[in-house]
């Protein structure tokens, strides 16, 4: 069954330090987002993606993040100058339409830790 | 905004009963609901989907119901098997027809053999 792929699966970063964490979504789906989840909270909605621009983004997903698709595969999310209070579970998801009746199909994660 | 809450408590029950989870929301009206399966450092796995129009879902030992009046669903495995064993999230779609969904916290579900 074809899966979203996240790597790396675990990044370690200095505060202040850029980050790009990186998916290969789905080949067929159009619709990408950026998930994220602090340990022992909820998965919170960070920013979706369609036809090469942001579609919806939330507040957590200030000028400090940004996202891209460079080629026809990937798709990745950029952390400007890392906080402390951005170390989280990130996942990337993917769907094959954005609106009701899409399901979500969401990658293992990349565990990042700010020091 | 949008409040979603599931029944924080773990959830521990005997292998072959039947497991039932609460999501209840406020301050909206979706049009859809779905569940989530998530097992402990990975991401949540799809199970099903109920739209507003529909009281009920079923997919095989999984059954799932919707009422807009109440602004609650219900999400039932039965014959529960240890292998159940996992985090299970209520997620609903935020009305702007862009896919983003607003999880629950979550409720862990523990099956005992």
């Amino acid at each position: 069954e074809p899966e979203v792929t996240q790597t790396p699966s675990h990044q370690v970063t200095q505060m202040g330090q850029e980050v790009i964490l990186r998916c290969v979504p789905i080949s067929n789906h159009l619709y990408f987002y950026w998930y994220r989840q602090i340990l022992g909270q909820k998965v919170e909605f960070l920013v979706s993606f369609y036809n090469n621009e942001i579609s919806e983004k939330s507040e957590i997903f200030d000028d400090q993040f940004s996202v891209e698709r460079p080629d026809g595969s990937n798709f990745t999310l950029k952390i400007r100058s890392t906080k402390l209070e951005d170390s989280a579970m990130y996942f990337c998801a993917s769907s094959v339409g954005g609106g009701e009746n899409e399901k979500l199909f969401f990658g293992s994660g990349t565990q990042l830790s700010v020091l | 905004s949008q409040k979603i809450e599931q029944n924080s408590e773990a959830l521990n029950i005997q292998e072959g009963k039947t497991a039932t989870l609460t999501c209840n929301y406020t301050n909206y009206s979706p049009a859809y609901l779905q569940w989530y399966r998530q097992d402990p450092g990975r991401g949540p796995v799809f199970l099903l989907l109920i739209r507003e129009n529909e009281k009920e879902k079923r997919k095989e030992r999984l059954k799932v119901t919707f009422d807009t009046t109440l602004k609650q669903s219900l999400f039932h495995i039965t014959a529960s098997q240890p292998a159940d064993s996992a985090t299970y999230l209520c997620a609903l779609d935020d009305g702007n027809q862009g896919g983003k969904l607003i999880f629950g916290q979550g409720t862990e579900l523990s099956v005992k053999p």
